[in-house]
């Protein structure tokens, strides 16, 4: 079975620009949780969805980062703009409908921010 | 508020040794959930192993194993005979039982390295 998608694998670019991160979950996944690795901070939860539902956005730093999941199969992760403070690793993860499945995690996208 | 402590950072063992991480959890819920992952220096994290809080029962699986004991809130993890393969970040986590599905609180890792 494919895992959960994640893509770009690495991402630089200059401050000010307009970055899209994006995400597949496993099929018939019900839950998406986008998370954000850096290494004062550790792992933190910005935001999940469940059935294409925003359920807890309250780790989303600022406005300027934005999650949309139009379907089942798709989420992204949108910063504008980007500053250097937003270099990390971004973690999509996905997991079953019945209560505390072990999430399972994508391969990260690495973003440097210039 | 639930909180996870991982507090060794960084365990550093010759191959063929046993090593213990240790992870201590805090929650007001009665009903919750721990897990452990990995995370190799190519940088995935990889499910290792989930508990819920009404199964106190050690589990082995190979060369690891948990000892769960809910008197001092603790979720070890032992890996017996370490190999290098062994080498990587293993993260202790906790959710509760609120809502359908909840967040993950992750600890902040402990950093193994398994020398030959």
């Amino acid at each position: 079975d494919a895992g959960v998608i994640q893509s770009p694998r690495h991402e630089v670019t200059e401050m000010g620009q307009e970055v899209t991160l994006r995400c597949k979950p496993i099929s018939g996944h019900d839950y998406l949780f986008w998370y954000r690795q850096t290494m004062m901070r550790g792992l933190e939860l910005l935001i999940y969805f469940n059935n294409n539902v925003p359920i807890d956005d309250s780790g989303m730093p600022e406005d300027r980062f934005s999650a949309k999941m139009p379907n089942a199969s798709f989420s992204t992760l949108k910063i504008q703009p980007s500053e250097p403070r937003d270099s990390a690793v971004y973690f999509c993860a996905s997991s079953g409908q019945t209560s505390n499945q072990p999430q399972h995690f994508g391969d990260g996208t690495r973003l440097s921010i210039l | 508020a639930q909180k996870v402590t991982q507090a060794q950072t960084e365990i550093s063992v010759v191959e063929k040794e046993d090593v213990t991480l240790d992870c201590v959890y805090e929650t007001r819920d009665t009903t919750y959930y721990l897990f452990w992952y990995k995370q190799p220096p190519s940088g995935e994290l990889v499910f290792l192993i989930r508990r819920n809080s009404f199964d106190e029962q050690n589990e082995i699986s190979g060369r690891y194993s948990w000892n769960f004991q809910k008197s001092t809130s603790s979720f070890n993890f032992t890996i017996t005979a370490s190999q290098v393969v062994d080498s990587a970040v293993y993260f202790c986590a906790l959710s509760s039982s609120t809502g359908a599905n909840s967040k993950l609180t992750f600890g902040k890792g402990i950093t193994l390295s398994v020398r030959p």
